[in-house]
């Protein structure tokens, strides 16, 4: 069974501690990855779309990276607003349309 | 003006009831989706739709039923409510290929 893992749960950082989130993935065929950030009571918010292993994507404090099995979320010297609740999900090729979504990592950024 | 609008943001109702999650986008997109938020869970697919005329079973479709009444327009139906349905319901929408999803800011379900 196809299946994204992401990891840590949750984790706390200082204000410019800088560390990274991972999305690991199990699925065959890997047509594109995702991240999203989901603050609370919203939606999720496009971040990076990222297709194939060695590509890197970055936006402000964020870079994601890919491997083969995993991306990372890279954070350096993390803000406080950049607190939130971070999703990666995998879409596969060879079919119409399939997202699978990880559970996702909630970052505290404490002033 | 969001771009995916959801309406309404919360709602409670009672086992049995039938309710509609309604949902309108201006993003032009032909492609819509209805997910569910779970704590613990993640987002999983109940329906999605690539067109008008085109209707397609999610992951989770049991319960729900969906409706496209035009291309901006995508509702998502409960023919009668039960309380493990209680989630947070997201219609999101997208272009074509591998595009990325655009969110609305969720329907907030309780049944009681």
């Amino acid at each position: 069974e196809d299946q994204v893992t992401q990891s840590p749960e949750a984790l706390r950082l200082q204000e410019g501690e800088s560390s990274s989130l991972n999305c690991s993935y199990t699925v065959s065929g890997l047509r594109g990855l995702f991240w999203y950030r989901q603050d609370p009571g919203k939606g999720p918010e496009f971040l990076f779309t990222l297709y194939s292993a060695g590509e890197e994507k970055e936006k402000e404090r964020l870079k994601a990276t890919l491997t083969k099995k995993e991306s990372f979320l890279h954070i350096t010297a993390p803000k406080p607003e950049d607190s939130a609740t971070y999703l990666c999900a995998v879409q596969l090729g060879g079919s119409n349309y399939k997202l699978t979504f990880g559970k996702g990592t909630l970052l505290t950024v404490n002033p | 003006d969001a771009d995916v609008t959801q309406t309404p943001r919360n709602r409670i109702t009672k086992t049995g009831k039938r309710i509609m999650l309604e949902c309108s986008q201006t993003k032009g997109h032909d492609r819509m989706y209805w997910y569910r938020q779970d704590p613990g869970l993640g987002l999983r697919l109940i329906y999605y739709s690539f067109d008008v005329k085109d209707i397609n079973k999610g992951e989770i479709s049991d319960g729900y039923s969906v409706s496209r009444q035009a291309q901006a327009k995508f509702s998502l139906s409960l023919e009668s409510a039960i309380p493990n349905q209680t989630a947070l319901y997201f219609c999101a929408t997208s272009g074509q290929g591998n595009s990325p999803l655009h969110f609305g800011n969720g329907t907030r379900l309780t049944v009681t």
